[in-house]
């Protein structure tokens, strides 16, 4: 079981869009409906942004929403706001009872 | 309001056992609605996902740790526990409880996500 595979960075200017990806394979992403994305901000736990792929929990903004094609998931934040900069970390079931975590991203807004 | 707090000792020595606490309050643990689980990070790096356990005392590891992991539930003290054997350096990392909503998928019902996060607890291995 390999962890997802997401880009290291990515950057984007106040009120830009940004995407981060999430790869994995058709055993977790490509096989399930069941991808999460997570907002760590340093030195906090991280936070639910988007579960099962494109659902929102209560309280989170629009302004991030969730995709999948194939194996590979997708977060889009639009409106980049300064306190979006965070590690942004997907996480997909795996099957059998298994869940599996990507290495983290990093979003620099500019 | 939930609310999850880790809590046992911050340092342990190599070869022994790590063992922690996730106590909940503002909620049953005893509730069917909802799986309750463990995940790590080592210092400067990525989340790993340890494993997660059911009110009933149904529990599920990461098969790269389930040789060196326990997990267990004590619903009359609304708490779940974790140990981890044999530690290294590599164990070194904030530990986090987590809870996670009973959803449906094609293999049956599991907690797929986590929604609410204790705030960690930083365990270092060193002698």
């Amino acid at each position: 079981q390999s962890a997802l595979t997401q880009p290291r960075s990515v950057s984007g200017s106040p009120g830009q869009s940004v995407t981060i990806s999430c790869t994995g394979t058709s055993s977790d992403v490509g096989g399930y409906d069941h991808v999460s994305w997570y907002q760590q901000h340093p030195a906090k736990a991280p936070k639910l942004m988007i579960y099962d792929v494109y659902k929102w929990p209560s309280g989170v903004p629009h302004r991030f929403s969730g995709s999948k094609s194939g194996n590979t998931a997708s977060l889009t934040i639009s409106g980049l706001q300064v306190e979006d900069e965070a590690v942004y970390y997907c996480c997909s079931y795996a099957g059998s009872f298994t869940l599996i975590f990507g290495g983290g991203t990093k979003l620099t807004v500019l | 309001q939930l609310q999850l707090q880790e809590s046992g000792p911050g340092l342990v020595k190599p070869s022994e056992t790590l063992s922690l606490t996730c106590s909940v309050s503002g909620g049953s643990i005893s509730s069917s609605s909802y799986y309750w689980g463990w995940i790590r990070q080592p210092p400067g790096k990525g989340l790993e996902w340890i494993g997660n356990v059911y009110y009933s005392g149904n529990i599920n590891y990461n098969p790269s740790l389930t040789n060196l992991v326990t997990m267990s539930i004590d619903t009359s003290k609304n708490q779940f526990s974790l140990k981890v054997t044999s530690v290294t350096a590599a164990d070194t990392a904030v530990y986090y409880c987590a809870r996670l909503p009973e959803t449906y998928t094609r293999d049956g019902y599991y907690g797929l996500y986590f929604d609410n996060w204790g705030q960690g607890t930083l365990v270092t291995v060193s002698s």
